[in-house]
């Protein structure tokens, strides 16, 4: 059964540095996602990217967070500049035309 | 502004019970509603939708009831077995083709043998 993949599984970081998660979606996927859990918390929705472009983001993605999917197949969520509130769990998804969104395990951010 | 919320944080049920998860929503727009099981460090994985046209949708061991009146989605489970033990997650999305949704803050199911 295909599914998405995300590396890595676990980062430790330092404030500050620059993190690059990677998401491999299931090849027919048309629409990306990220979305983050703090621990304990809720799922919370980052950003949505379709035909190539950013097509909604929410209040968390700020200036410090971009996604690209360069060469058709990766899609990463790069952090510029961590701080202690990133850390958390952030899970990629995809979605077809219509239906169910089919989340990845997850990469887990430690910000020290 | 949008909020979407659950009852109860913590349901425990006996194992072959039938188990009950709410939800409710503040969002009168909401169009597409889903649940998610969240295994402990694992994705949300979907369990079923329902769109706002529908008031029941079935599925294997799986029963979503969505009631716009009062703004309320609820999951039942029959038969819950050990496996069925997770967070389950309520999500809503005003719109189908948006698929920035806004989920729940979770209800943990433990299922006694």
């Amino acid at each position: 059964e295909p599914e998405v993949t995300q590396t890595p599984s676990h980062q430790v970081t330092q404030m500050g540095q620059e993190v690059i998660l990677r998401c491999v979606p299931i090849s027919n996927h048309l629409y990306f996602y990220w979305y983050r859990q703090i621990l304990g918390q809720k799922v919370e929705f980052l950003v949505s990217f379709y035909n190539n472009e950013i097509s909604e983001k929410s209040e968390i993605f700020d200036d410090q967070f971009s996604v690209e999917r360069p060469d058709g197949s990766n899609f990463t969520l790069k952090i510029r500049s961590t701080k202690l509130e990133d850390s958390a769990m952030y899970f990629c998804a995809g979605s077809v035309e219509a239906g169910e969104l089919f989340f990845g395990e997850g990469s887990r951010l430690t910000v020290l | 502004g949008e909020s979407v919320g659950l009852h109860l944080p913590t349901l425990s049920v006996q194992e072959g019970d039938n188990s009950i998860i709410n939800c409710a929503y503040s969002n009168s727009a909401s169009d597409y509603f889903i649940w998610y099981k969240q295994e402990s460090g694992k994705g949300p994985q979907f369990i079923i939708d329902i769109r706002s046209n529908m008031d029941k949708r079935q599925g294997q061991r799986v029963t979503v009831l969505l009631n716009k009146t009062v703004k309320h989605l609820s999951l039942q489970i029959a038969a819950t077995q050990p496996g069925d033990s997770a967070v389950y997650f309520c999500a809503e999305t005003p719109d189908t083709g948006r698929r920035a949704l806004t989920f729940g803050s979770g209800t943990r199911l433990q299922v006694q043998p």
